[in-house]
């Protein structure tokens, strides 16, 4: 969807390097998500917010951190505690309550140098 | 938690033909259930859904069908293009915190010409 953006598109790390990914949505939704997609696999949820400064970890939240201080903006750092970080990003808003519609963005490559 | 499960994990059609996905979830109180369209490399976007209140749902070749007794739910795609070759990926909201999405692992689909 074009409201939202995710940027870098590629993005490289480093031994020890934190990284972060960004996104952000100008559909007003309240509720933005982070889900990792590794090849062949399904998508794994890492962490959501319901609402600004509100955030939940998802399955898969552990080397990952994010903040929520705006409502179109949630970015995600990845830590160097994340051993594999490779993978397909993607970042999804929908509007409030549960049981909506979720809309994503065209997604971040994180590869390790 | 919701276990989304989903097969076949690859299907190959003459253009044309039918093309059948089917989708099981272990939460009997799940309520929502989206199917995503993914090309290479490309964000996944939303074809269908369906709620828990409706059995069927139809959007010109494409249909979601819905049993809640046997807790599964299919994606029927009619007269199969080119076009429609993707990965297809069907998820199901929990019933203890509907912002969270449980996804299948997938279904390549190729449509042969």
């Amino acid at each position: 969807d074009g409201g939202i953006t995710q940027s870098p598109k590629y993005l490289f790390r480093k031994e020890g390097q934190n990284v972060t990914l960004s996104c952000e949505q100008n559909l007003n939704h309240d509720a933005m998500y982070w889900y990792r997609q590794d090849p062949g696999q399904g998508l794994r949820l890492i962490y959501y917010s319901q609402i600004v400064n509100d955030f939940q970890k998802g399955d898969i939240a552990e080397g990952y951190s994010v903040s929520r201080e705006k409502k179109e903006s949630f970015p995600l750092t990845v830590t160097s505690a994340q051993k594999n970080p490779t993978a397909f990003y993607l970042c999804a808003s929908s509007t409030q309550g549960g049981n909506q519609p979720q809309h994503f963005g065209d997604g971040t490559r994180l590869s390790i140098l | 938690g919701e276990n989304v499960e989903q097969h076949p994990s690859t299907l190959s059609v003459q253009e044309g033909d039918s093309a059948v996905i089917k989708c099981t979830y272990s939460d009997s109180a799940s309520n929502y259930f989206p199917w995503y369209k993914q090309e290479l490399g490309k964000r996944p976007q939303l074809i269908i859904d369906i709620r828990s209140n409706v059995g069927e749902k139809k959007d010109q070749r494409i249909a979601v069908t819905l049993n809640k007794t046997a807790k599964h739910f299919s994606l029927h795609i009619t007269e199969t293009q080119p076009e429609d070759s993707a990965v297809y990926f069907c998820a199901a909201t929990f019933s203890s915190n509907d912002y969270k999405l449980s996804f299948g692992a997938g279904t390549t689909v190729t449509v042969r010409a």
